[in-house]
């Protein structure tokens, strides 16, 4: 158990389908983060989320929707995606404020998907 | 905007030996954290240290520690005797104090033979 849970692990779908990725901490952690990892180019910071509120997004196309229900779930809603989306979407989740110092993330494994 | 460099896109070493991967950066803040992490095929990033910029010591884990030089902006990991299990894609990434996000270098894929 790696504290991040992510599902699916793989993840195949077409340019009109509508699909959801989801992750899961069981850190008890405040933040949450989605990031892209494409070949070639360095992790991608996407959407974060402090306390169920969105704290930033990083000119993320709309055809990526983010929701944080709760401080320990995260999805990513995808519809109509182009082929360039094909990528490993990873979850992550930290600690913030509260007197505790942020040193870094604890990710998961991620979703592997393809848009065909 | 803060970027991380990693010149070397793939490294070798023999098990049991020494090697030095190489991480710059760009940043105009004087308090930050730097990490590394490592990727092997289970995809997982898992955090391998952390230094954080106010201290002059470098950082140190078991067999992982890092060189740090804050002028030169420059942040490598040694690891010395090498396992087969180190074998991975290796990322340094920056975090400001003040913020949320980590950027990430490019990586390096470290390859370790028998």
């Amino acid at each position: 158990e790696t504290g991040v849970t992510q599902t699916p692990r793989h993840l195949v779908m077409g340019m009109t389908n509508k699909k959801s990725l989801k992750c899961e901490q069981h850190l008890g952690h405040n933040a949450m983060y989605w990031y892209k990892q494409s070949a070639k180019k360095p992790l991608e910071l996407m959407f974060v989320y402090n306390f169920k509120e969105q704290t930033e997004n990083n000119s993320v196309p709309s055809r990526f929707s983010p929701e944080c229900p709760n401080s320990s779930h995260l999805f990513l809603h995808l519809h109509t995606l182009q082929p360039e989306d094909s990528a490993l979407y990873l979850c992550a989740s930290s600690q913030v404020g509260g007197g505790e110092l942020n040193y870094g993330y604890t990710f998961g494994s991620g979703t592997r998907l393809t848009v065909v | 905007a803060q970027t991380v460099t990693q010149s070397q896109p793939e490294m070798s070493v023999q098990e049991a030996e020494t090697v030095t991967l190489s991480c710059t950066y760009d940043t105009s803040e004087s308090d930050y954290y730097l990490f590394w992490y490592k990727q092997p095929p289970s995809r997982q990033m898992i955090l391998v240290i952390r230094q954080e910029a106010y201290k002059q010591q470098n950082a140190t884990e078991n067999r992982f520690s890092v060189n740090f030089q804050k002028a030169a902006k420059s942040f490598s990991l040694k690891i010395s005797d090498s396992q087969l299990g180190d074998a991975a894609m290796y990322f340094c990434a920056y975090r400001r104090n003040s913020g949320y996000a980590l950027n990430f270098g490019k990586g390096t894929s470290l390859l370790v033979t028998p």
